[in-house]
């Protein structure tokens, strides 16, 4: 059972469109991050929210934390190919003292020109 | 560098030999990870360490993987025997988990092990 469940999983849009993904869980986390994993990198840190309810912008990027932080979203306006990419939730739940970080599966999205 | 360091980029070994996957993550971060990528899939957690904390291995497939970490700093995983399943790319990760709240992984480049 996957502690964080990432949905879509896979994405393909065009170019303009909107789009958002969602990590879902049923366990509260101290905070959720978002992070962004091109062809033959590595991941990336894209974004880290820690308090419910919580709204970040990066750019074309929104990133949410829900209210009782057991959820989180990613929406981007006006893909771009260059959003092309593996993006990945991870956050470490409230309940451990270890820090941990788990990571759901990802959500692959592909922009076509 | 300042980054995390992982070595060899790329590997090709022989079915049923073993292999030894090094990492060196950023100075001064106390929690390193391993994780497994097969392609275009997410990641799989293979083991934590955390200090001087026992390391959490619940993510190791079999009792061929082991993972080392020496003096709290370079870690070593290791697959014996190694089978044509075990091709993927090996990603190591390192953060600073003294403020729980922020634990901000950073990742190596990985390590594509093809095994032939």
């Amino acid at each position: 059972t996957q502690l964080l469940e990432q949905s879509p999983q896979f994405l393909s849009i065009q170019e303009g469109e909107n789009l958002t993904v969602y990590c879902n869980s049923s366990s509260v986390f101290s905070s959720l991050q978002w992070y962004r994993q091109e062809p033959g990198e590595g991941p990336v840190l894209l974004v880290t929210v820690v308090t419910g309810g919580e709204v970040k912008k990066l750019k074309r990027l929104t990133f949410q934390f829900g209210d009782a932080r057991k959820d989180s979203s990613l929406h981007i306006t006006a893909a771009q190919p260059g959003d092309t990419g593996l993006y990945l939730c991870a956050g470490e739940k409230s309940s451990s003292n270890t820090g941990k970080l788990i990571f759901g599966q990802g959500t692959t999205l592909q922009v076509k020109p | 560098g300042a980054g995390v360091s992982q070595s060899p980029s790329n590997k090709v070994t022989e079915k049923g030999k073993d292999v030894e996957l090094r990492c060196d993550p950023i100075s001064g971060h106390t929690a390193l990870y391993w994780y497994r990528q097969s392609l275009g899939q997410g990641l799989e957690f293979l083991i934590y360490f955390q200090g001087n904390s026992a390391p959490d291995k619940s993510g190791l497939p079999s009792d061929r993987f082991s993972a080392e970490r020496t003096g709290g700093s370079v870690s070593t995983l290791t697959i014996q025997r190694t089978q044509q399943e075990d091709s993927a790319v090996y990603l190591c990760a390192s953060s600073l988990a003294v403020n729980r709240v922020y634990t901000e992984a950073f990742f190596g480049q990985g390590t594509r092990l093809t095994v032939v």
